[in-house]
């Protein structure tokens, strides 16, 4: 079974300082990932999605994700955060096994960006 | 956007009484999702369909049922709710051909 891990629930930073939100995933074959954004009472968004070719995927609203085989990672980043990102975010993994590839979450981390 | 649309968006309801959340798409998407997302669980998968009349089980399935009888309508319904039931439920599409997964904009459900 695949899992996925976002060992931070919260991550503070300042408005134009970069931010780096982290995820860990396992699975037992290829993986594809995701990250999705949640703004209060909203549904989940998609920002982006790694499914093969190169490492570095850029998103929506200026996001980017490196994918790291070796690490198992795929944190997702933005060079330049700003107020409106604060949100919170979940990281993805699809299982590619079956006919109706299921999105596996992780718990979610809570982006806050200060003036 | 998949073009979601869940109903009723809040919910109050008594413990033991049944509750129907409807999930309607206008994409024509072939596979449809529950899921319900708890403080420190993130979201977990309930139920999904990949076709009509053809559900599965997902982790968190004890205590609901799906139906699916047409493309566009994926019915969740809680049998006799409790109040570990209560939750944000959301409904989730994505086409044969596509990665992604869309998302509806959630059912607030208490059970007091």
């Amino acid at each position: 079974a695949q899992s996925v891990a976002q060992p931070e629930d919260q991550v503070n930073v300042a408005e134009g300082n970069p931010l780096t939100v982290k995820c860990t995933y396992s699975v037992s074959g290829n993986p594809y990932l995701f990250w999705y954004v949640q703004y209060p009472n909203r549904g989940l968004q998609f920002l982006l999605k790694y499914i093969t070719g190169d490492n570095l995927v850029k998103g929506s609203y200026g996001f980017e994700a490196e994918f790291n085989k070796s690490q198992t990672s795929f944190h997702l980043k933005k060079p330049s955060a700003l107020v409106s990102d604060s949100a919170l975010y979940f990281c993805a993994v699809r299982d590619i096994t079956g006919t109706a590839s299921k999105l596996t979450f992780g718990t979610g981390t809570r982006l806050q960006v200060t003036l | 956007d998949a073009g979601i649309t869940q109903s009723p968006r809040h919910k109050v309801t008594e413990t033991g009484t049944p509750v129907t959340l409807r999930c309607h798409q206008t994409e024509n998407h072939r596979y449809m999702y529950w899921y319900r997302q708890d403080p420190g669980h993130g979201l977990r998968l309930i139920h999904y369909s990949y076709g009509v009349k053809d559900t599965d089980k997902g982790e968190v399935s004890d205590g609901y049922s799906v139906s699916r009888s047409k493309t566009e309508d994926f019915l969740l319904t809680l049998e006799s709710a409790t109040s570990s039931q209560t939750s944000v439920y959301f409904c989730a599409t994505r086409d044969s051909s596509g990665n992604t997964i869309y998302f509806g904009e959630g059912s607030w459900l208490t059970v007091v």
